[in-house]
């Protein structure tokens, strides 16, 4: 199956510090999303961006499909930004049985006051 | 405009004793998907459901576990004679027909002692 691999594992952050997290995925995909799991272990939509380039207020993204990769960037973070992000695809070849995710292993961002 | 909804949000079962996780998709989403988060990992998919039927039940274990999405009512997650490792947080999302974006419930935190 598809390989979904992030980087870096972890991350520690200065508030108010920029930081760009990455997501490569092993094969073509048709749907990729980004969501932030919180310290109560809430999982929240980010962003869907399966190629090109979204922003929402200090957190952007950019997949890049033909070169397999997407980038989500934090800008001027802030203590609530803590937590676990997960980067998630649907593989192209598989879209047609559904719209199954399969997960990275998550980038777990400290973010200190 | 509700979300998903998952309940119990927190469920303690003893071993041998059956565990019934329940998931609301948002109002007007046919499309359920379970996921499983063992501690410290990313989620893995569990099922895809639509109404009355299973589409995709490729990553539930083989024994103990069932699905269903009845007509009405919510959509339930069977677990049955759990053991300790069934210890995990359980997360369901929802979509519409012939849309990719999914949206997921706060989860289900399930500890069998």
């Amino acid at each position: 199956g598809i390989q979904v691999e992030q980087s870096p594992p972890d991350l520690i952050l200065q508030e108010g510090a920029n930081s760009t997290l990455r997501c490569n995925f092993s094969d073509s995909v048709n749907n990729l999303q980004w969501f932030h799991q919180n310290p109560w272990g809430q999982l929240i939509n980010l962003f869907y961006i399966p190629s090109g380039t979204k922003q929402n207020g200090r957190l952007s993204a950019t997949t890049v499909a033909t070169e397999r990769y997407s980038l989500l960037y934090i800008s001027s973070s802030q203590t609530t930004d803590s937590g676990v992000y997960f980067c998630a695809v649907v593989p192209t070849l598989i879209k047609a049985a559904g719209n199954k995710l399969t997960f990275g292993g998550g980038t777990r961002v400290l973010v200190k006051p | 405009n509700a979300g998903v909804m998952q309940n119990p949000r927190h469920l303690v079962r003893r071993r041998g004793q059956e565990a019934r996780l329940r998931c609301s998709p948002v109002k007007g989403h046919s499309h359920v998907y379970w996921y499983r988060q063992l501690p410290e990992e990313g989620l893995k998919f569990m099922v895809y459901l639509q109404k009355e039927n299973i589409i995709d039940e490729s990553g539930m274990p083989k024994e103990r576990f069932s699905a269903e999405f009845p007509k009405e009512g919510p959509s339930i997650l069977r677990i049955q004679q759990v053991v300790r490792g069934d210890s995990a947080a359980y997360f369901c999302a929802s979509s519409l027909p012939n849309t990719d974006t999914q949206y997921f419930g706060p989860g289900t935190r399930l500890t069998v002692l």
